[in-house]
């Protein structure tokens, strides 16, 4: 199985700061996605990301939240003004085609804002 | 609103028993059905995927699928301790993105 990789493993910042989460994606991915799990919650689907443009956003992707592609190969999230309840894992996820291929996960960040 | 629902468990099964595990999804046109398995601390793993009613096997595990009961479940046979996690129901809709359950806590019994 492809490994996809992020950093940073473990982030702490105080409310209001901005944070930065970044995903290595595997090379002949096309599909990008984050999702979020709130300690003891279930995984949800924040957006996706394809051929450098949102494909779908959930509710939870507010004005607060970007994605981009910088650099042509890492993919970010960026959340401009974080809250208390920002904190979760957040996971990046990536599928090499359309429809029935599936999402694998890297191994996700913990945010925990303070 | 699409929901995927699972019993939260605990399950708990002794050492080389059948665990059987269960969930429901709400959207009819859902077209791709996932399990994943989640250790604590850890991040979602694909176990199996099924898109076909029917049964589908990979080694200790069977994936079974009825779109018109809306039901997708997981068997492991032979469970062992390492199986001990929670296992995640995914589904998607022909849309970019994957709807998840809660999961089902495992604990398999030495």
């Amino acid at each position: 199985e492809p490994e996809v990789t992020q950093t940073p493993s473990h982030q702490v910042t105080q409310m209001g700061q901005e944070v930065i989460l970044r995903c290595v994606p595997i090379s002949n991915h096309l599909y990008f996605y984050w999702y979020r799990q709130i300690l003891g919650q279930k995984v949800e689907f924040l957006v996706s990301f394809y051929n450098n443009e949102i494909s779908e956003k959930s509710e939870i992707f507010d004005d607060q939240f970007s994605v981009e592609r910088p650099d042509g190969s890492n993919f970010t999230l960026k959340i401009r003004s974080t809250k208390l309840e920002d904190s979760a894992m957040y996971f990046c996820a990536e599928q090499q085609g359309a429809g029935t291929d599936t999402q694998y996960f890297g191994p996700g960040t913990r945010l925990t804002v303070l | 609103q699409k929901e995927v629902e699972q019993n939260s468990g605990p399950l708990s099964v002794p050492e080389g028993a059948i665990a059987s595990l269960n969930c429901t999804y709400s959207d009819r046109v859902s077209q791709s059905f996932f399990w994943y398995r989640q250790y604590s601390g850890k991040s979602p793993e694909l176990i199996m995927s099924i898109y076909s009613n029917g049964d589908k096997e990979d080694g200790r595990f069977t994936a079974q699928l009825n779109k018109a009961s809306q039901y997708v479940s997981l068997l492991i046979r032979d469970s062992q301790p390492s199986d001990s996690a929670t296992y995640l129901c995914a589904v998607g809709a022909g849309s970019y993105q994957l709807t998840f359950g809660k999961g089902t806590k495992l604990s398999v019994i030495p």
